[in-house]
């Protein structure tokens, strides 16, 4: 089937440290993959995307690169910003009726 | 342009009472997605709806919920009989083409049942 795992957390860094959190996945066929940030009490943002092998996508100083062979699909970032706390989720479509999201992990940046 | 709106933002109802949660997608966007987030967990998918029809309803639980997009006015999720279980924040998103190219979604609509 098709499933997400991410890294649990909380996570906690001081500003200006390097953020890297851990994706892979499961699918039946090939999938388009996606971070998503979600602030405290609104909605998910898209943050970025990447829809083939190999693939990076990156928005706001985030990026994370398509891994065919690792099935994974991990979040970095060089410099992390206060405003950066908030939870990220990764996930997956196959088909676009429906996204698989992981757990989200919840990163607390502090000065 | 206006995003994805979901209200109300908070609704609290009583065990055995209804509960409708609105959504009107992003202007032109004739896909809307439902989707549930349970305390600490990640998103689940609950229905795909593309104006008037349903067409991926795998995610939702066959008792007491449903869900409709009619061709003028907002997506309606609908919970019958609520129990406490189905205290969670429901997200809606939309699309303008089936979303393999990701969505936008909304701010979602928190729902306790008390």
């Amino acid at each position: 089937g098709n499933s997400v795992t991410q890294m649990e957390g909380p996570v906690t860094l001081s500003e200006e440290a390097f953020l890297t959190i851990n994706c892979t996945y499961t699918a039946t066929g090939y999938p388009s993959l996606f971070w998503y940030v979600q602030y405290p009490g609104e909605g998910l943002q898209l943050l970025l995307k990447a829809t083939k092998a190999d693939d990076k996508g990156s928005n706001k100083g985030f990026e994370a690169t398509y891994r065919k062979e690792t099935t994974s699909f991990h979040l970095e970032k060089g410099s992390v910003q206060v405003s950066d706390s908030a939870v990220y989720f990764c996930a997956l479509s196959v088909t676009g009726n429906q996204f698989y999201f992981g757990t989200g992990t919840s990163l607390t940046v502090i000065p | 342009n206006a995003g994805v709106m979901q209200n109300p933002r908070h609704l609290v109802r009583r065990r055995g009472q209804e509960a409708r949660l609105r959504c009107s997608p992003v202007k032109g966007h004739s896909h809307v997605y439902w989707y549930r987030q349970l305390p600490e967990e990640g998103l689940k998918f609950m229905v795909y709806l593309q104006k008037e029809n349903i067409i991926d309803e795998s995610g939702m639980p066959k008792e007491r919920f449903s869900a409709e997009f009619p061709k003028e006015g907002p997506s309606i999720l609908r919970i019958q009989q609520v129990v406490r279980g189905d205290s969670a924040a429901y997200f809606c998103a939309s699309s303008s083409k089936r979303g393999k190219d990701g969505y936008t979604f909304g701010s979602g609509t928190r729902l306790t049942v008390v």
